[in-house]
């Protein structure tokens, strides 16, 4: 059962407009939620993080919007720039014990020039 | 500061022969964790360890086997390897604070690409 979902494979958006990567999840619990990026032959690295008493979190021309009671949430990345286009990894973490996150499938992001 | 390495890169291994991957951070992180990535199915924890001595199974252990000897280490066996084992594996690893600042990020490797024939 995948708890968390990202049903968008892939995304191509021209540069400088708005790219928005969504994410839905199942799971009540989770009480953090976080957006990494993957280069290819790279590990993923984090982007943003949003805890789950928060509706919006900012940094820089990274924004991330979480709609609890809809279970989902969106990176907004604007202007988007050729570097951006990566895979995108959308993961949940209940912050008790381990921290284990819980991973979606990623969502692959071209930046047309 | 390294971060978090893993040894080796790449890797083939036949059926039924066996390999160990070996996880390195330098940041003194309490937890460690170890993923496999396959296509279409995202980032799925095989096991982790929260602190030197332990390991706990998470959603995929079956065909591997763990061990932290020391804090820095974090090492995953295949004792008999599959195809079904052919995958990207990365070791991540992170603090074990929690804190109204605290993101819970977790600091990956490069991975290792392996492929079982």
């Amino acid at each position: 059962d995948q708890q968390v979902k990202q049903n968008s494979p892939s995304l191509s958006v021209q540069e400088g407009r708005i790219s928005i990567l969504n994410c839905d999840y199942t799971n009540s619990m989770f009480d953090y939620f976080l957006w990494y990026k993957k280069y290819p032959a790279e590990g993923p690295t984090f982007l943003i993080s949003i805890s789950s008493i928060k509706d919006k979190n900012e940094d820089g021309r990274f924004t991330v919007f979480l709609n609890k009671s809809a279970k989902h949430l969106s990176l907004h990345i604007v202007p988007s720039q050729p570097g951006d286009s990566a895979v995108y990894f959308c993961a949940a973490v209940i912050i008790q014990g381990a921290q284990k996150l819980v991973f979606g499938q990623g969502t692959r992001l071209t930046i047309n020039p | 500061n390294a971060g978090v390495t893993q040894t080796p890169k790449f890797r083939v291994l036949k059926t039924g022969q066996s390999m160990t991957l070996l996880c390195a951070q330098d940041m003194n992180h309490e937890y460690m964790y170890w993923y496999r990535q396959d296509p279409g199915m995202g980032l799925r924890l095989i096991h982790y360890s929260v602190g030197e001595g332990t390991t706990a199974k998470g959603e995929v252990p079956d065909g591997y086997n763990v061990s932290r000897l020391k804090k820095q280490n974090f090492l995953l066996g295949l004792e008999s390897a599959a195809p079904s084992q052919t995958s990207v594996y990365f070791c991540a690893s992170s603090y074990s604070r929690q804190g109204a600042r605290y993101s819970y990020e977790q600091y990956f490797g490069p991975g290792t690409r392996l492929t079982v024939t």
